[in-house]
């Protein structure tokens, strides 16, 4: 978890409303990603950024919002559009977003959201 | 389209007995491969990757994975299973410099004293 930090650790919400994750990393790497956890489904990526000021949608981008406004911060906001929210959110960063695929990929602690 | 699958959803082993986590993969183009641990409500410890050379990997905490090119799988092995091992593993690939990982569902190894 070195390197990477996500805050709340626990999240909860209520039906309706927007809910901002935070991810902060000091590992000068470039490449940032969110992906969501439910059990027995492994990791989906939602959204990632290979540099500041750019993002792309991953595999269930609907109903989440991101921004890259400095390299060392991505937060995720999960909106009232999303459908099911409740899960584990885990966010993770490569060195190198433009150009390695040997780069080992870092992760965060997670934040869990529980939709009341 | 790349996957990877994990054809076991939990694996048990005693204490001391040797370990193995299977995982295969479908991809179009070199694989990269990776092997993940993950502690309850924590986030993913990277175990090890295969990126080219010698197909034995050796990495964290004694594990090992071996990389098949004929039979596209990266098993995760462990000579000498610790209850500590004790956790929820994932394999993943990765074929393109985009830097994404495809993961497998996840097994959930339980080893008992």
């Amino acid at each position: 978890d070195g390197g990477i930090t996500q805050s709340p650790k626990y999240l909860f919400r209520k039906e309706g409303q927007n809910v901002t994750l935070s991810c902060e990393q000091n590992l000068n790497h470039d490449a940032m990603y969110w992906y969501r956890q439910d059990p027995g489904q492994g990791l989906r990526l939602i959204y990632y950024s290979q540099i500041v000021n750019d993002f792309q949608k991953g595999d269930i981008a609907e109903g989440y919002s991101v921004s890259r406004e400095k390299k060392e911060s991505f937060p995720l906001t999960v909106t009232s559009a999303q459908k099911n929210p409740t899960a584990f959110y885990l966010c993770a960063s490569n060195p190198d977003g433009q150009g390695s695929s040997t780069d080992t990929q870092y992760f965060g602690p997670g934040t869990r959201l529980t939709v009341l | 389209a790349q996957s990877v699958a994990q054809p076991e959803d939990q694996v048990n082993v005693a204490e001391g007995n040797p370990l193995t986590v299977k995982c295969t993969y479908s991809v179009s183009g070199n694989p990269y491969l990776f092997w993940y641990v993950q502690y309850p409500n924590r986030g993913l410890q990277f175990l090890l990757k295969y990126i080219t050379g010698d197909n034995l990997v050796k990495g964290s905490y004694g594990f090992e994975a071996e990389f098949n090119k004929s039979q596209t799988s990266f098993h995760l092995k462990k000579p000498s299973a610790l209850v500590s091992d004790s956790a929820l593993y994932f394999c993943a690939v990765r074929v393109s410099t985009l830097g994404r990982l495809y993961f497998g569902r996840g097994t959930q190894l339980t080893v008992w004293p």
